[in-house]
């Protein structure tokens, strides 16, 4: 049972426009939640993030829209650049017991932006 | 080096080899972790290592065998793989408990096994 949902595969955008991409989660106790960016032969890296206690965290190009009631979180990046081309993973931490924290992720969307 | 540095970075092995996997960070991190990427799959947790104690391990095969000599260093060994296990494995440190900004992670391993 996939707890963090990115529904879409992939998404492509004209450059300059906006970029949405979208993540469902199922885990009322998740409190934390974070995009990673993917480029092929490296791992993912570190994108932005958001507490449960807000709903908006902007940072330059990229804002992230928490929804808690509807369990849905969403990526804008605007405007969408050719370097933004990537696979992007949602991903929620907290709700779990245990000595540490863990990331769950979901099955990524590839962006492709056309120049 | 700084960051994550996982090696070898593409590895081809038969269903009777026994390879290792190896991952170093220099982030003074106390926390790693082995995940396992397969296409069309989300990032799949295989071990966590706090203070180099494993302190999960999610229904992974006995064939993958995880070994955290010290906070810098992970391995996974690996034997009697089946072709399905051919991915990507991917390294991550944290400094837990804190996730503010989540974890590092390293380049791969890209694993082939024929």
């Amino acid at each position: 049972d996939q707890q963090v949902k990115q529904n879409s595969p992939s998404l492509s955008v004209q450059e300059g426009r906006i970029s949405i991409l979208n993540c469902d989660y199922t885990n009322s106790m998740f409190d934390y939640f974070l995009w990673y960016k993917k480029y092929p032969a490296e791992g993912p890296t570190f994108l932005i993030s958001i507490s449960s206690i807000k709903d908006k965290n902007e940072d330059g190009r990229f804002t992230v829209f928490l929804n808690k009631s509807a369990k849905h979180l969403s990526l804008h990046i605007v405007p969408s650049q050719p370097g933004d081309s990537a696979v992007y993973f949602c991903a929620a931490s907290g709700g779990y017991g245990g000595a540490t924290n863990k990331l769950i992720f979901g099955t990524g969307t590839l962006l492709a932006v056309q120049p | 080096e700084t960051g994550v540095t996982q090696t070898p970075r593409h590895l081809v092995m038969g269903m009777t080899n026994k390879k290792s996997l190896k991952c170093e960070q220099h982030l003074g991190h106390n926390a790693m972790y082995w995940y396992k990427q397969s296409a069309k799959k989300p990032l799949e947790l295989m071990f966590v290592y706090s203070l180099e104690e494993r302190v999960e391990n999610n229904s992974v095969p006995s064939r993958f065998s995880p070994e955290c000599p010290n906070s810098s260093h992970l391995f996974l060994h690996l034997h009697t793989l089946q072709p399905e296990d051919s991915a990507l494995y991917l390294c991550a440190s944290s400094q837990d408990p804190a996730l503010r900004d989540g974890y590092t992670f390293g380049s791969g391993t890209r694993l082939t096994v024929v």
